[in-house]
């Protein structure tokens, strides 16, 4: 079945920039969505199509493609951006699926 | 407002069925594929399944752990979607989200236990 890998934890300190890795090998063909999701709290859009930010998204956040990897990058990371990260995306069988998810801490 | 509301959640025996419901308002819920999202207590995000529009034949695809068990439908005269499960087993236990990709309901709790 397709998999999608990011790393379990990413740390950085507030202001510095943290990027949230995405591996899976239809990447290339296909979008690539991000999603923020706060203790609590049901999971909000941050990312979509790869590179495209939703409106009322900062602007810290955004996504690049490269090959078999996807990137969530949020320049100048504040402690409000701590939460869990998930990447989503699709096979070629039209099964989607998210990544394992990436806690991501600010202090 | 833009808004989903899941409804339906409860307490089931394992082998029994429930059937959650989605309501949508605020957007064009007809021309939406619309998708369903569990999560378990302390786990990660996984995808149940989704059903497309009217335009792609209201094509459906579920996830390998579901199949043969759970059915999306959708009623877009109600706007409304729904997720029907049978045979529920202990590991279904979760919070059920229906989404459209970018709008996300608040979940509802369905917990399979004897």
């Amino acid at each position: 079945s397709y998999e999608l890998t990011q790393p379990p934890s990413v740390s950085v300190s507030p202001g510095q920039t943290a990027r949230i890795t995405c591996s899976g090998d239809a990447l290339p063909k296909k979008y690539a969505y991000w999603y923020q999701q706060k203790s609590g709290q049901a999971p909000v859009l941050v990312i979509y199509e790869d590179s495209k930010r939703p409106s009322g998204i900062p602007e810290r956040f955004s996504g690049s493609t490269s090959g078999t990897m996807a990137t969530l990058t949020i320049s100048g990371a504040q402690v409000e951006d701590e939460a869990d990260y998930y990447c989503f995306s699709t096979d070629s069988t039209a099964i989607e699926v998210f990544g394992g998810g990436t806690k991501l801490t600010v202090l | 407002e833009v808004q989903l509301v899941e409804s339906g959640g409860d307490l089931v025996q394992p082998g029994g069925s429930l059937k959650l419901s989605c309501a949508a308002s605020g957007f064009t819920f007809s021309g939406s594929a619309m998708h369903w999202v569990r999560q378990a207590s302390g786990k990660g995000l996984e995808w149940v399944g989704r059903i497309r529009s009217e335009a792609y034949s209201y094509a459906t695809v579920y996830a390998a752990s579901v199949k043969g068990r759970f059915t999306i439908s959708r009623d877009d005269s109600k706007n409304t979607a729904y997720l029907q499960m049978n045979s529920l087993k202990t590991e279904d236990t979760a919070v059920y989200y229906c989404t459209s990709v970018d709008i996300w309901g608040q979940g509802t709790m369905v917990t399979v236990s004897s």
